[in-house]
């Protein structure tokens, strides 16, 4: 069965620090890739998303997500965390289109604290 | 324009009762889908509707739970005889067209089960 990892389940920063988020997939065919992060409080958002060409994604505030097929990965970056971006980060898949299968399949989850 | 919504917000019931939670997804997605957000389970995925059939259903716990969608838009997803097991945060998500759109959220419902 498709199956998504989150590997960090907890990361603490201070501001300014660099971001590093991983994920990994394991499907191996046409796959649509995302991110999306939920606030406290509020309902999840999408930051990104790949489904073709440029491998490199930039997504809002900030954050980037490179796929790297041969490593069925696509982590989530960002150079520099603010206090605002403490927040939970999900990874998401599903398969290509026209394939019939379009739920996504969602990592755990990701809880970022970010200090002042 | 206006964005997934849900009611209600929150849902407090009784072991064994039943339950209907509604979804309003954007105007004009085709496609509707039904997640779950629970502590133990993460999110996970229940049933999507293309147009007002449910192409897959896998993701149902069980048949206690079935969802319908009428005129293409509004959804309603019904839990019957409730277990303190389906305490969960239900999440709405709808998109354009299948899996090459980006699924938008709903608020979600916050369903306890005493």
């Amino acid at each position: 069965a498709q199956s998504v990892s989150q590997h960090n389940h907890h990361v603490i920063l201070s501001e300014a620090a660099s971001l590093e988020l991983g994920c990994n997939y394991s499907y191996g065919g046409t796959v649509n890739l995302f991110w999306y992060v939920q606030y406290p409080g509020q309902h999840l958002q999408l930051l990104l998303k790949y489904f073709s060409g440029d491998p490199l994604v930039k997504g809002i505030k900030g954050f980037e997500a490179e796929f790297i097929k041969s490593k069925f990965s696509f982590n989530l970056r960002k150079p520099s965390v603010q206090w605002s971006d403490t927040a939970e980060y999900f990874c998401a898949v599903n398969r290509g289109m026209n394939t019939g299968f379009q739920k996504l399949v969602f990592g755990t989850g990701t809880r970022l604290l970010v200090s002042p | 324009g206006a964005g997934v919504s849900q009611s209600p917000s929150n849902k407090v019931t009784e072991k064994g009762k039943d339950v209907e939670l509604r979804c309003d997804p954007i105007s004009g997605h085709t496609a509707l889908y039904w997640y779950r957000q629970s502590l133990g389970q993460g999110l996970e995925f229940l049933i999507y509707f293309q147009g007002n059939s449910a192409p897959d259903k896998s993701g149902l716990p069980s048949d206690r739970f079935s969802a319908e969608r009428t005129g293409g838009s509004v959804s309603t997803l019904t839990i019957q005889r409730t277990q303190q097991e389906d305490s969960a945060v239900y999440l709405c998500a709808s998109s354009l067209e299948l899996a090459g759109d980006t699924q938008y959220f709903g608020p979600g419902t916050r369903l306890t089960v005493l």
